[in-house]
């Protein structure tokens, strides 16, 4: 069955340390994968996008690698703050037969401490 | 620019009730989405617009949801009657054009609670 996986459990990290979130999936064939934000109450904000064949991208403490033989993204948080607390979602996109719609993983919630 | 729009924030209704949401999408954006996000999930495609035309609706509950897109613009979302498995947040979320590739702007949603 085709399944997307998040950190079922929450993420607490310290303040300055990097976060690593993790997004696997299975027997999907995505063409491209973005990665958002979303705060309690909130929509989900667009972080970034990675297409297939693309290993890295970077936008400013955010670096997401993508590995399509791992079938793995992976969402980096450098030098992180209590801002950055909030629940990270990565969505899978250009689906064979899926046209330009995401399908969504079910989320990381990543707490930031002092 | 204006971001998405969506009304009311909150709805809470009976089950078999009917209930309407509203959302206006970003000036200009040729897509829109209405998605449904249940509590500790991640928002699952209800329907998608290209201008007022249905691109895709496959996970759409045809026998109690429905939705139109007049003019190209805003957009209603219908549940009509509601079952106490459709409480949930309803998103919706514009793109400028028709690519695939491109990043969605979504609305803080409207929260409904089935009693």
């Amino acid at each position: 069955s085709q399944k997307i996986e998040q950190n079922s459990e929450a993420l607490n990290i310290q303040e300055g340390k990097t976060a690593t979130l993790t997004c696997n999936y299975t027997n999907y064939s995505p063409a491209y994968l973005q990665w958002y934000r979303q705060d309690p109450g909130r929509g989900p904000v667009f972080l970034l996008l990675i297409r297939e064949n693309e290993k890295e991208k970077r936008k400013e403490r955010l670096k997401v690698t993508f590995d399509t033989t791992l079938k793995q993204s992976l969402f980096h948080i450098t030098a992180s703050q209590p801002a950055d607390s909030a629940t990270y979602l990565c969505a899978l996109g250009g689906l064979t037969g899926g046209g330009n719609k995401l399908t969504f993983g079910t989320g990381t919630q990543l707490k930031v401490e002092l | 620019e204006a971001g998405v729009a969506q009304s009311p924030r909150y709805k809470i209704i009976e089950k078999r009730q009917s209930v309407a949401f509203w959302c206006n999408p970003i000036s200009g954006h040729a897509t829109l989405y209405w998605y449904q996000q249940i509590l500790g999930q991640g928002p699952k495609l209800l329907i998608q617009f290209q201008n007022n035309g249905v691109v895709d609706d496959s996970q759409l509950p045809k026998d109690r949801f429905s939705a139109e897109r007049l003019k190209g613009v805003d957009s209603t979302l219908k549940i009509q009657p509601a079952k106490l498995e459709d409480s949930a947040v309803y998103l919706c979320a514009s793109s400028p054009g028709t690519g695939g590739n491109q990043p969605q702007h979504f609305g803080d949603g409207t929260r409904l609670s089935i009693l």
